[in-house]
C-alpha cells in the first residue's frame, strides 16, 4: 500500500513560536502533496498544493507568509507554521499523490494536531 | 469553498443493518471519492467513482453517481461496530487537476 507519514503528531508550543510539520511518502514517489486543517467535528478544508521542486499554490484566504510549504524532494514535504497563535490550533493532515497519476487517490498521512498555548 | 454535502450528518444504526449515505454537489466533476476518518486520525481512501460511471463495488461498499443530480450514495452492507467513523465524499472537478473539496461529512455510529 501507500504510506504517508506525518512528524510530530501531536506538539504544543507557545504563542509566537515556528512549528514544522513534515510529511513523508514512505514507498511512493508523490510529485503533489497537499496540506489540509480540519476543525473539531468539521471537514478537512484545503490550504494548499505543494508540488515538488516548485512553489506551493495556497488557496484563497491562506496566508503564505504564515504558512510556509517547502516541497523539497518526491517524498517530503515540510508545513511551517511561523508565528503561532492560539487560532492556528487544529488538526493538520497532509495527503500525497502517486507521481504520475492525475485522478486517483490521494494517500492521508495521520495527522498533527497542534496546539498554541 | 465545500462541494460535497452530505446527509444524513449523523446515522446510528444496529451493527448488522445496512447503512446509506448521501452526498450532493454542485460543479461539473472529473471524479467522486469516499472517505472515512476515525476519530482524531487521517483519512482512509474507499473508492472513487468516475463521473463516466454509474456504480462501483469494493467489499461491503457500494458508491452510486449520478451526475445528472450531482449526487452520490455510498452504502455499507451488514455494517459492523468497526464501520463506526466519519464518511466523508469528496469531488474533483473537472480540470482540478487532483484537486480533492471535501463534504462535511457524516457520523456513523453502529451499536454492537
Amino acid at each position: 500500500g501507500a504510506v504517508v507519514s506525518q512528524h510530530p503528531s501531536r506538539v504544543i508550543c507557545k504563542s509566537g513560536t515556528s512549528v514544522k510539520i513534515e510529511c513523508r511518502s514512505l514507498d511512493f514517489q508523490a510529485t503533489t502533496m497537499f496540506w489540509y486543517r480540519q476543525f473539531p467535528k468539521k471537514s478537512l478544508m484545503l490550504m494548499a498544493t505543494s508540488n515538488e521542486g516548485s512553489k506551493a499554490t495556497y488557496e484563497q484566504g491562506v496566508e503564505k507568509d504564515k504558512f510556509l510549504i517547502n516541497h523539497a524532494s518526491l517524498t517530503l514535504s515540510t508545513l511551517t507554521v511561523t508565528s503561532a497563535h492560539p487560532e492556528d490550533s487544529s488538526f493538520y493532515i497532509c495527503s500525497a499523490l502517486r507521481a504520475l497519476r492525475i485522478e486517483g487517490e490521494q494517500f492521508f498521512g495521520p495527522g498533527t494536531r497542534l496546539t498554541v498555548l | 469553498s465545500q462541494q460535497g454535502e452530505e446527509d444524513p450528518q449523523a446515522l446510528s444504526i444496529q451493527e448488522g443493518e445496512n447503512a446509506t449515505m448521501n452526498c450532493s454537489y454542485k460543479t461539473s466533476i472529473n471524479n467522486l471519492q469516499w472517505y472515512r476518518q476515525n476519530s482524531g486520525r487521517g483519512l482512509v481512501h474507499l473508492i472513487l467513482i468516475r463521473s463516466n460511471e454509474r456504480e462501483k463495488h469494493s467489499g461491503r461498499l457500494r458508491v452510486t453517481l449520478d451526475t445528472s443530480k450531482k449526487s452520490s450514495s455510498l452504502l455499507i452492507t451488514a455494517s459492523r461496530a468497526a464501520d463506526t467513523a466519519s464518511y466523508f465524499c469528496a469531488t474533483v472537478a473537472s480540470g482540478a487537476n487532483s484537486k480533492l473539496t471535501f463534504g462535511k461529512g457524516i457520523t456513523l455510529s453502529v451499536r454492537p
